[in-house]
């Protein structure tokens, strides 16, 4: 059964570096998503992606994130100046359409920024 | 502004029982609900959805309930089992390019 892959499964940083999180969505997708969890917390919206822009994106993506498809397969989240408050779990999701359809999530990045 | 709520936070079930979680939500204007199920450590898992034509959707031990006129979505679990303990999800597609998720309800299944 196709799923979404992500990697690392957890990264930890010091403070003030920059982390990319890696994804590969399902190959007939062509949305892509991805979304945090503080521990305890709500899975919340970073960014939304399709035809290679951004779509939508959520007050917490800043400067300081961005997102990249670089080839046909990879879709990466970039934080380039961490901070302790980043730490989170990272979810990367896919779907097939736009609505009326599941987005597909993968098994997470937990990033810890120290 | 919570667009999705999910007011109990906790739910213990006995095994075999039914397990009922509740769902209510704000815009009109949604009409796609999902519910997700999601371990620890783990992304969440897609279980059960259902449009806003419909007001019920199975799918073997799932079921989906639509109240549109109360703004309310319920998932029904029957019979519940230890393997369903877990954070369940309501989300909806927001008609814009995002899904918005509740904020959860623990389901604690009892043996």
């Amino acid at each position: 059964e196709p799923e979404v892959t992500q990697t690392p499964s957890h990264q930890v940083t010091q403070m003030g570096q920059e982390v990319i999180l890696r994804c590969v969505p399902i190959s007939n997708h062509l949305y892509f998503y991805w979304y945090r969890q503080i521990l305890g917390q709500k899975v919340e919206f970073l960014v939304s992606f399709y035809n290679n822009e951004i779509s939508e994106k959520s007050e917490i993506f800043d400067d300081q994130f961005s997102v990249e498809r670089p080839d046909g397969s990879n879709f990466t989240l970039k934080i380039r100046s961490t901070k302790l408050e980043d730490s989170a779990m990272y979810f990367c999701a896919s779907s097939e359409y736009l609505a009326s359809t599941e987005a597909f999530f993968g098994q997470g990045t937990r990033l810890t920024v120290v | 502004d919570q667009q999705v709520k999910q007011n109990s936070p906790s739910l213990s079930v006995q095994e075999g029982r039914i397990s009922i979680l509740n769902c209510d939500y704000t815009n009109s204007m949604f009409d796609y609900f999902l519910w997700y199920k999601k371990y620890p450590a783990e992304g969440p898992t897609f279980l059960i959805s259902i449009s806003s034509i419909k007001d019920k959707n199975e799918d073997g031990r799932f079921t989906v309930f639509l109240n549109k006129s109360a703004k309310h979505l319920s998932l029904h679990i029957v019979p519940s089992q230890p393997g369903d303990s877990a954070v369940y999800f309501c989300a909806t597609y927001s008609g814009t390019y995002k899904y918005i998720f509740g904020t959860g309800t623990r389901l604690k299944v009892l043996a």
